[in-house]
């Protein structure tokens, strides 16, 4: 009965690699984001995506890529991977109705 | 342009102590405010929110924090501090409903028994 989960968990890569990071979500809510957290813990928005289509687009270097299928998935595809893009990657998700955003459990992605 | 400082980046309290995580943010307008709980290695759960109404506000576990719009603060408090509680704590601001979330740099809670 998971709610938001990301696949895979932990992703180890070697530098100019490209790799895609998979976000889904079973509770019917209609907006996405992808998070960014750093080797200091700093959170900071990157996407935003509302019944498909991108709302948010933070200065995001366009290595990134985010593409929404459906409602209820969300991926995030990097090409030509850097060290400084080891970070943990987080999804979430919101229903039209409320506030709060629901946080997957993260993606730990290691660029060596 | 928003932004959230939280003071401290560390806070140590004892088994049964108060807990007290500081929140201060800046925003154009009436702010919608949010504190979240990291586990290690885990994704963010979300604690207790403030959107409109009563300016303090419960959350999970105990914990509860007051919107104080004159001081630009919404610090969070629990009355005794329990060993689960020790964690990294987020405030975060967002200036409309379901906008993107901007976070403060995090607290981390220790507990000692």
């Amino acid at each position: 009965d998971t709610a938001v989960s990301q696949t895979p968990k932990y992703l180890v890569t070697q530098m100019g690699n490209d790799k895609s990071i998979k976000c889904e979500q079973n509770l019917g809510h209609d907006t996405m984001y992808w998070y960014k957290q750093d080797s200091k813990k700093f959170l900071k928005i990157m996407f935003s995506y509302n019944n498909k289509e991108l709302i948010i687009n933070e200065t995001v270097p366009n290595r990134f890529s985010p593409k929404s299928p459906d409602k209820a998935h969300l991926n995030l595809h990097i090409n030509s991977l850097e060290l400084g893009d080891s970070a943990v990657y987080f999804c979430a998700s919101r229903p039209d109705s409320q506030e709060t955003q629901y946080f997957g459990p993260g993606t730990r992605l290691l660029v060596l | 342009a928003q932004s959230v400082t939280q003071l401290g980046s560390h806070v140590s309290v004892s088994e049964g102590a108060l807990v007290l995580l500081r929140c201060n943010y800046s925003s154009s307008v009436p702010p919608y405010l949010f504190w979240y709980v990291q586990y290690p290695n885990q994704g963010l759960q979300l604690l207790l929110k403030y959107t409109t109404g009563a300016t303090l506000v419960k959350g999970i576990n105990g914990f509860e924090a007051e919107f104080k719009k004159s001081e630009t603060s919404f610090h969070l408090t629990k009355p005794s501090a329990h060993m689960s509680d020790a964690a990294e704590y987020f405030c975060a601001v967002s200036e409309i409903p379901g906008g993107k979330l901007i976070f403060g740099q995090g607290t981390e809670l220790s507990v000692k028994p």
